[in-house]
């Protein structure tokens, strides 16, 4: 099993459709995770923190579920600018620290 | 922008050959992890340092070493390459506290290329 798996995409949907990632994470000693999103050929940008309380950015909504351990994101009202890939984020100690990343998965929004 | 910077940009060597990328991370972090990531793929946790040590590491082999200096810059040092190595390098600062390890600040990569 993967430590950290999501949902494979593509995703593809129509401008305004509410659309939901999943993701899935195997250590629960995890300590912090985070939703990052990636545009073609460039760098992961951090999209929003993920808290236990949920979160919310505009039309972007975080959550987190340690008892089941996965977190999601729900992104509302979708816009052609919110084509990317989306990247689950997990940090765990382990002697030091860790990042793993999931594969991300990729959304098309389409007019 | 971020203000993490990587150099170069862009890289291209053959296999055997080693190579150094360089990392200068965002003004008050004192932290610098690097990523490889292959075309399609999600970014690889390669290594973590903190303080000039190394704070964590991923599945990568010992001929895959960095450095961090006092200015808590970094650099990532790849011996024998081979070609699997190609891929997009990526380095990521952040705020590391007794805590916790804040957000992570990615630079603009350096795309190695192992002919």
């Amino acid at each position: 099993r993967k430590e950290v798996e999501q949902d494979p995409g593509p995703f593809n949907v129509p401008e305004g459709a509410t659309v939901a990632f999943n993701c899935t994470y195997s250590n629960s000693a995890s300590q912090s995770f985070f939703w990052y999103r990636q545009d073609c050929r460039k760098e992961p940008k951090l999209l929003m923190s993920v808290y236990s309380s949920g979160n919310e950015d505009g039309r972007f909504t975080a959550q987190l579920n340690r008892a089941s351990q996965y977190i999601s994101l729900l992104i509302r009202d979708s816009k052609l600018s919110d084509s990317a890939t989306y990247l689950c984020v997990v940090n765990f100690p382990t002697g030091g620290f860790k990042t793993i990343f999931g594969a991300g998965t990729r959304l098309f929004v389409k007019a | 922008e971020t203000g993490v910077t990587q150099s170069p940009t862009h890289l291209i060597k053959t296999r055997g050959q080693q190579v150094t990328l360089r990392c200068s991370s965002q003004s008050g972090h004192n932290t610098v992890s690097w990523y490889q990531q292959a075309l399609g793929q999600g970014p690889q946790f390669i290594f973590q340092y903190y303080r000039e040590e190394e704070n964590g590491r991923g599945n990568f082999p010992p001929r895959f070493s960095g450095l961090q200096f006092p200015n808590y810059s970094s650099e990532l040092n790849v011996n024998a390459l081979e070609l699997d190595d190609s891929a997009l390098y990526l380095c990521a600062s952040s705020l590391k506290t007794s805590v916790t390890t804040d957000t992570q600040y990615f630079g603009p990569g350096t795309r190695l290329t192992v002919l």
